[in-house]
């Protein structure tokens, strides 16, 4: 079947600007995740959603980052006031429940020039 | 919450030998351990995991070990291949908690 999709592939951007970045999980998967990686290096957890629960919003690393799931599937990562340090990849990440294997969108490449 | 460890950072072995890549955890309730392969400009994606009521899994040239009372995980590549080269990545999670937490990673090459 259709794995977790993700869109746009790339994105650039001018500082300062606003932008969104779209998640489509695994049909059925109640748990999303995104996560941030920068060139070279790990996954950074951002936030997680679960069902209908509040959302996780532990690794959001400034109230710039904002993110929202509709009807429990499409999720949607928003940067306000875009800074250079934000250029990284942004993978997206769902799971059919919390703590069970993931699987990973392709990913947003954003570069904030 | 949990906290993963990943060590080597890097690793360069030559075709053919066996690599070994070693996680601690901290959170004690944690039971489940996956590993994801990501190749260059890929997703990460899933090359096996285990869950904490077992030792050991393999999987052709992978296998996964657990010492639960040590707290750490090993991934072994036996064999290996060029494109075995990848970042390798585990994580540590209780089963039905959002609180997986993933390693630094570790850079694997493989020299033909």
């Amino acid at each position: 079947g259709a794995g977790v999709s993700q869109s746009p592939s790339n994105k650039v951007t001018e500082k300062g600007k606003d932008v969104e970045l779209r998640c489509d999980p695994i049909s059925g998967h109640t748990a999303l995740y995104w996560y941030r990686q920068s060139l070279g290096q790990g996954l950074e957890f951002l936030i997680y959603f679960q069902g209908n629960s509040a959302p996780d919003k532990s690794g959001l690393p400034s109230d710039r980052f904002s993110a929202e799931r509709t009807g429990g599937s499409v999720s949607t990562l928003t940067i306000q006031r875009t800074q250079q340090e934000d250029s990284a990849v942004y993978l997206c990440a769902s799971s059919r429940q919390g703590g069970e294997t993931q699987y990973f969108g392709p990913g947003t490449r954003l570069l904030v020039l | 919450g949990e906290n993963v460890e990943q060590h080597p950072s890097t690793l360069s072995v030559q075709e053919g030998d066996s690599a070994v890549i070693k996680c601690t955890y901290s959170d004690s309730a944690s039971n489940y351990f996956p590993w994801y392969k990501q190749e260059l400009g890929k997703r990460p994606q899933l090359i096996i995991d285990i869950r904490s009521n077992v030792g050991e899994k393999k999987d052709q040239r992978i296998a996964v070990t657990l010492n639960k009372t040590a707290k750490h995980f090993s991934l072994h590549i036996t064999e290996t291949q060029p494109e075995d080269s990848a970042v390798y990545f585990c994580a540590a999670s209780p089963l039905n908690n959002n609180d997986m937490r993933f390693g630094a990673g570790t850079r694997l090459t493989v020299k033909p």
